[in-house]
């Protein structure tokens, strides 16, 4: 079936530097991927939604210079937290919507990535 | 920005007993979901509802989309401890290209 494979899993970074998090959709082509932040014991709260080959759209209160996100072919979208500080430490998800008139729209959703800044 | 709102948030429970968990938007969806997510994992999708009114049984899990599209349910008869977790509604409003999460209901049964 279809895989959506987010790497890394865990990175530990250190205050002010950046970290990218990247999302691979590995047996399809998605037209769109979504990226979330995730605090403890609460939802999936969407950060951005990126469509191949244009800008990101960003939610309201998302600092797009803060949080990067690439979307330059159809298998793959990054995500680069610049000048991380702590309170950035958070379980971020990527998700990708597979393309194409017979996808049914059906939407893939990453491992995750725990990332810790000290 | 989360359009859909879940309730109640927090629920702990005797195994046995049944729950309903409610997930409710001014926005009209083309679509509901509902999924179910293990702490430190992604979430696991459980049933896509489509029809304004369609209800759809997954063994002891019962899904209803609001007539109008703008609301779902989940019911849980029997729970067990294994149904410990977080739910989460989820859907693209009609207009736009986003998807969107509700605000997530943490449910623990307690053997």
């Amino acid at each position: 079936g279809a895989v959506v494979s987010q790497h890394p899993s865990r990175v530990i970074c250190k205050s002010g530097t950046s970290v990218k998090i990247e999302c691979r959709s590995l047996d399809f082509q998605a037209t769109t991927m979504f990226w979330y932040r995730q605090f403890p014991k609460q939802s999936l709260m969407l950060m951005a939604t990126s469509n191949e080959g244009s800008k990101a759209t960003y939610e309201q209160g998302v600092e797009k210079d803060k949080f990067l996100i690439n979307h330059a072919s159809l298998t793959l979208s990054t995500l680069t937290v610049t000048s991380a500080h702590p309170e950035d430490s958070s379980f971020y998800i990527c998700s990708a919507r597979a393309g194409g008139p017979n996808s049914g729209n059906t939407i893939y959703f990453g491992e995750g990535s725990w990332l810790t800044v000290v | 920005t989360q359009l859909l709102e879940q309730s109640p948030q927090f629920l702990s429970i005797q195994e046995g007993e049944n729950l309903t968990v409610y997930c409710n938007s001014s926005s009209v969806f083309s679509s509901l979901q509902w999924y179910r997510q293990e702490p430190g994992e992604g979430p696991v999708l459980l049933v896509t509802v489509v029809t304004g009114g369609e209800v759809k049984k997954l063994k002891r899990l019962t899904f209803q989309f609001g007539d109008a599209r703008k609301d779902s349910s989940l019911h849980i008869t029997a729970a067990q401890p294994g149904d410990t977790g977080l739910y989460l509604c989820a859907g693209a409003p009609r207009t736009g290209n986003q998807f969107y999460f509700g605000t997530g209901t943490s449910l623990t049964v307690i053997p």
